[in-house]
Protein backbone atom coordinates (compact mmCIF):
# COMPACT_ATOMS: atom_id res chain seq x y z
CA UNK A 1 0.00 0.00 0.00
CA UNK A 2 0.80 3.24 -0.84
CA UNK A 3 2.48 5.44 2.43
CA UNK A 4 3.36 9.29 2.38
CA UNK A 5 5.11 11.37 5.16
CA UNK A 6 5.38 14.43 5.55
CA UNK A 7 8.80 16.00 7.50
CA UNK A 8 9.66 19.14 8.32
CA UNK A 9 10.03 22.01 10.52
CA UNK A 10 6.66 23.16 12.67
CA UNK A 11 7.31 27.53 12.69
CA UNK A 12 8.82 29.36 10.22
CA UNK A 13 9.31 33.43 10.44
CA UNK A 14 7.94 35.94 8.33
CA UNK A 15 9.76 36.41 4.49
CA UNK A 16 11.36 33.37 5.18
CA UNK A 17 10.94 30.13 3.28
CA UNK A 18 8.66 26.84 4.08
CA UNK A 19 10.60 23.22 3.22
CA UNK A 20 8.88 20.24 3.45
CA UNK A 21 9.50 16.81 2.31
CA UNK A 22 7.26 14.20 1.54
CA UNK A 23 8.40 10.91 1.59
CA UNK A 24 6.79 7.62 -0.09
CA UNK A 25 7.17 3.93 0.49
CA UNK A 26 4.97 1.28 -1.39
CA UNK A 27 5.29 2.86 -4.79
CA UNK A 28 8.26 4.42 -7.02
CA UNK A 29 7.55 8.02 -7.31
CA UNK A 30 8.53 7.80 -11.35
CA UNK A 31 5.94 4.70 -11.62
CA UNK A 32 2.27 6.91 -12.22
CA UNK A 33 0.77 9.18 -10.39
CA UNK A 34 1.09 13.54 -9.73
CA UNK A 35 2.59 14.03 -6.19
CA UNK A 36 1.00 17.04 -4.53
CA UNK A 37 0.94 18.97 -1.97
CA UNK A 38 -2.36 20.41 0.15
CA UNK A 39 -2.80 22.75 3.08
CA UNK A 40 -5.50 23.15 5.54
CA UNK A 41 -6.27 26.37 7.15
CA UNK A 42 -7.38 26.96 10.46
CA UNK A 43 -11.14 27.08 9.78
CA UNK A 44 -11.31 24.26 7.55
CA UNK A 45 -11.06 25.96 4.15
CA UNK A 46 -8.44 23.39 2.23
CA UNK A 47 -6.43 24.57 -1.01
CA UNK A 48 -4.40 22.39 -3.39
CA UNK A 49 -1.01 23.89 -3.72
CA UNK A 50 0.11 21.96 -6.53
CA UNK A 51 2.01 18.64 -8.34
CA UNK A 52 4.89 17.20 -10.05
CA UNK A 53 3.72 14.40 -11.82
CA UNK A 54 5.71 10.92 -12.58
CA UNK A 55 7.32 12.17 -15.27
CA UNK A 56 8.67 15.26 -13.41
CA UNK A 57 6.52 18.51 -14.53
CA UNK A 58 5.28 20.41 -12.37
CA UNK A 59 1.50 21.94 -11.84
CA UNK A 60 1.02 25.12 -9.55
CA UNK A 61 -1.93 26.96 -7.97
CA UNK A 62 -2.06 30.19 -9.99
CA UNK A 63 -2.56 32.06 -6.23
CA UNK A 64 1.09 30.40 -5.38
CA UNK A 65 2.64 30.63 -8.71
CA UNK A 66 5.22 33.24 -7.78
CA UNK A 67 6.12 31.51 -4.82
CA UNK A 68 6.37 27.81 -4.81
CA UNK A 69 7.92 25.44 -6.01
CA UNK A 70 7.68 21.14 -6.12
CA UNK A 71 11.16 19.02 -7.20
CA UNK A 72 11.99 15.70 -6.24
CA UNK A 73 14.88 13.04 -5.42
CA UNK A 74 14.25 9.83 -7.39
CA UNK A 75 16.47 8.35 -5.39
CA UNK A 76 15.38 8.80 -2.39
CA UNK A 77 11.73 8.46 -3.81
CA UNK A 78 10.71 11.67 -2.09
CA UNK A 79 9.12 14.91 -3.29
CA UNK A 80 9.41 18.69 -1.87
CA UNK A 81 7.89 21.53 -1.38
CA UNK A 82 9.04 25.07 -1.07
CA UNK A 83 7.16 27.91 -0.55
CA UNK A 84 8.62 31.50 -0.35
CA UNK A 85 8.23 34.69 1.55
CA UNK A 86 5.68 33.43 3.91
CA UNK A 87 3.38 35.56 5.78
CA UNK A 88 1.19 34.23 9.07
CA UNK A 89 -1.62 33.22 6.05
CA UNK A 90 0.35 30.38 5.29
CA UNK A 91 0.04 29.23 8.81
CA UNK A 92 -1.88 26.06 8.00
CA UNK A 93 -1.73 22.11 8.09
CA UNK A 94 0.19 20.85 5.08
CA UNK A 95 -0.23 17.60 3.06
CA UNK A 96 1.23 15.68 0.72
CA UNK A 97 -1.30 13.00 -1.04
CA UNK A 98 -0.93 11.26 -4.50
CA UNK A 99 -3.14 12.87 -7.36
CA UNK A 100 -4.85 10.40 -9.45
CA UNK A 101 -7.14 10.18 -12.85
CA UNK A 102 -10.77 9.36 -13.47
CA UNK A 103 -12.80 11.12 -14.34
CA UNK A 104 -11.24 14.27 -12.99
CA UNK A 105 -8.28 14.47 -10.69
CA UNK A 106 -8.60 13.23 -7.35
CA UNK A 107 -6.50 12.36 -3.71
CA UNK A 108 -6.35 9.20 -2.97
CA UNK A 109 -3.65 8.70 -0.78
CA UNK A 110 -2.78 11.33 2.03
CA UNK A 111 0.05 11.78 4.51
CA UNK A 112 -1.00 12.53 7.95
CA UNK A 113 -0.18 16.40 7.73
CA UNK A 114 2.23 18.50 9.54
CA UNK A 115 1.32 21.65 11.30
CA UNK A 116 3.28 24.69 9.89
CA UNK A 117 2.80 27.66 12.22
CA UNK A 118 3.98 31.10 10.31
CA UNK A 119 5.50 33.61 13.70
CA UNK A 120 8.31 35.81 14.85
CA UNK B 1 -10.66 29.30 -10.28
CA UNK B 2 -13.89 27.35 -10.28
CA UNK B 3 -15.17 28.08 -6.99
CA UNK B 4 -16.95 24.99 -5.36
CA UNK B 5 -19.95 26.22 -2.76
CA UNK B 6 -21.11 23.87 -0.24
CA UNK B 7 -23.99 23.10 1.69
CA UNK B 8 -25.04 23.08 4.70
CA UNK B 9 -22.30 24.06 6.87
CA UNK B 10 -22.92 22.13 9.58
CA UNK B 11 -26.03 19.15 10.40
CA UNK B 12 -26.25 16.91 13.42
CA UNK B 13 -28.55 13.27 12.50
CA UNK B 14 -29.79 10.84 14.07
CA UNK B 15 -28.16 6.93 14.05
CA UNK B 16 -30.13 5.70 10.88
CA UNK B 17 -31.00 8.73 9.47
CA UNK B 18 -30.32 9.16 5.89
CA UNK B 19 -27.93 12.71 5.07
CA UNK B 20 -27.57 14.47 2.07
CA UNK B 21 -24.65 17.31 1.51
CA UNK B 22 -24.91 19.26 -1.57
CA UNK B 23 -22.06 20.99 -3.87
CA UNK B 24 -22.53 23.31 -6.88
CA UNK B 25 -20.12 24.42 -9.12
CA UNK B 26 -19.33 27.79 -10.39
CA UNK B 27 -19.42 25.89 -14.44
CA UNK B 28 -20.07 22.85 -15.45
CA UNK B 29 -17.02 19.78 -14.23
CA UNK B 30 -17.64 17.18 -16.41
CA UNK B 31 -18.28 14.34 -13.16
CA UNK B 32 -14.92 15.34 -11.98
CA UNK B 33 -16.31 15.59 -8.21
CA UNK B 34 -15.12 13.67 -5.08
CA UNK B 35 -15.55 14.01 -1.76
CA UNK B 36 -13.74 13.32 1.29
CA UNK B 37 -14.14 12.90 5.12
CA UNK B 38 -12.23 14.07 7.63
CA UNK B 39 -11.73 13.19 10.99
CA UNK B 40 -9.99 14.99 14.26
CA UNK B 41 -6.40 14.98 13.84
CA UNK B 42 -6.24 12.58 10.39
CA UNK B 43 -6.06 13.50 7.16
CA UNK B 44 -9.11 13.58 5.05
CA UNK B 45 -10.22 9.91 3.13
CA UNK B 46 -11.68 9.75 -0.18
CA UNK B 47 -15.00 8.20 -0.64
CA UNK B 48 -16.10 8.82 -3.94
CA UNK B 49 -14.51 10.34 -7.77
CA UNK B 50 -15.55 10.83 -10.59
CA UNK B 51 -18.98 11.69 -8.71
CA UNK B 52 -20.52 8.38 -8.49
CA UNK B 53 -17.95 5.67 -8.15
CA UNK B 54 -16.91 4.46 -4.61
CA UNK B 55 -13.60 4.01 -3.60
CA UNK B 56 -12.94 0.59 -2.58
CA UNK B 57 -13.00 -0.15 1.15
CA UNK B 58 -16.18 3.03 1.64
CA UNK B 59 -19.06 1.25 3.16
CA UNK B 60 -22.07 0.96 0.59
CA UNK B 61 -24.06 3.18 2.43
CA UNK B 62 -22.19 6.24 0.56
CA UNK B 63 -23.19 7.09 -2.28
CA UNK B 64 -22.44 10.48 -4.78
CA UNK B 65 -24.85 11.27 -7.45
CA UNK B 66 -24.76 14.63 -9.78
CA UNK B 67 -24.26 16.33 -13.34
CA UNK B 68 -23.22 19.25 -14.81
CA UNK B 69 -22.78 21.89 -11.87
CA UNK B 70 -24.82 20.50 -8.99
CA UNK B 71 -23.20 17.20 -7.40
CA UNK B 72 -24.36 15.58 -3.72
CA UNK B 73 -23.04 13.09 -1.29
CA UNK B 74 -26.02 10.66 0.23
CA UNK B 75 -25.39 8.50 3.79
CA UNK B 76 -27.72 6.06 4.06
CA UNK B 77 -28.30 5.15 7.31
CA UNK B 78 -25.98 7.35 9.61
CA UNK B 79 -23.55 5.25 11.73
CA UNK B 80 -21.34 6.72 14.66
CA UNK B 81 -18.31 6.18 12.42
CA UNK B 82 -19.44 9.01 9.90
CA UNK B 83 -19.30 12.36 11.79
CA UNK B 84 -16.55 14.58 10.31
CA UNK B 85 -16.09 16.95 8.20
CA UNK B 86 -17.03 16.41 4.55
CA UNK B 87 -15.70 17.66 1.65
CA UNK B 88 -15.92 18.01 -2.49
CA UNK B 89 -13.40 18.99 -4.61
CA UNK B 90 -13.59 19.24 -8.34
CA UNK B 91 -11.05 18.30 -10.56
CA UNK B 92 -11.56 19.73 -13.71
CA UNK B 93 -9.58 22.65 -13.66
CA UNK B 94 -7.26 23.73 -11.12
CA UNK B 95 -8.42 21.66 -8.65
CA UNK B 96 -10.60 23.14 -5.55
CA UNK B 97 -12.47 21.95 -2.85
CA UNK B 98 -15.46 23.57 -0.99
CA UNK B 99 -15.98 24.59 2.25
CA UNK B 100 -16.92 21.89 4.28
CA UNK B 101 -19.68 19.98 5.98
CA UNK B 102 -19.30 18.94 9.70
CA UNK B 103 -21.57 16.46 10.49
CA UNK B 104 -22.55 15.24 13.70
CA UNK B 105 -24.78 13.05 15.43
CA UNK B 106 -28.27 14.10 17.14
Amino acid sequence: EIQLQESGPGLVKPSQSLSLTCSVTGYTITSGYDWSWIRKFPGNKMEWMGYISYSGSTNYNPSLKSRISITRDTSKNQFFLQLNSVTTEDTATYYCASCDYYSGEYFDYWGQGVMVTVSS
Amino acid sequence: DIQMTQSPASLSASLGETVSIECLASEGISNSLAWYQQKPGKSPQLLIYGASSLQDGVPSRFSGSGSGTQYSLKISGMQPEDEGVYYCQQGYKYLTFGSGTKLEIK
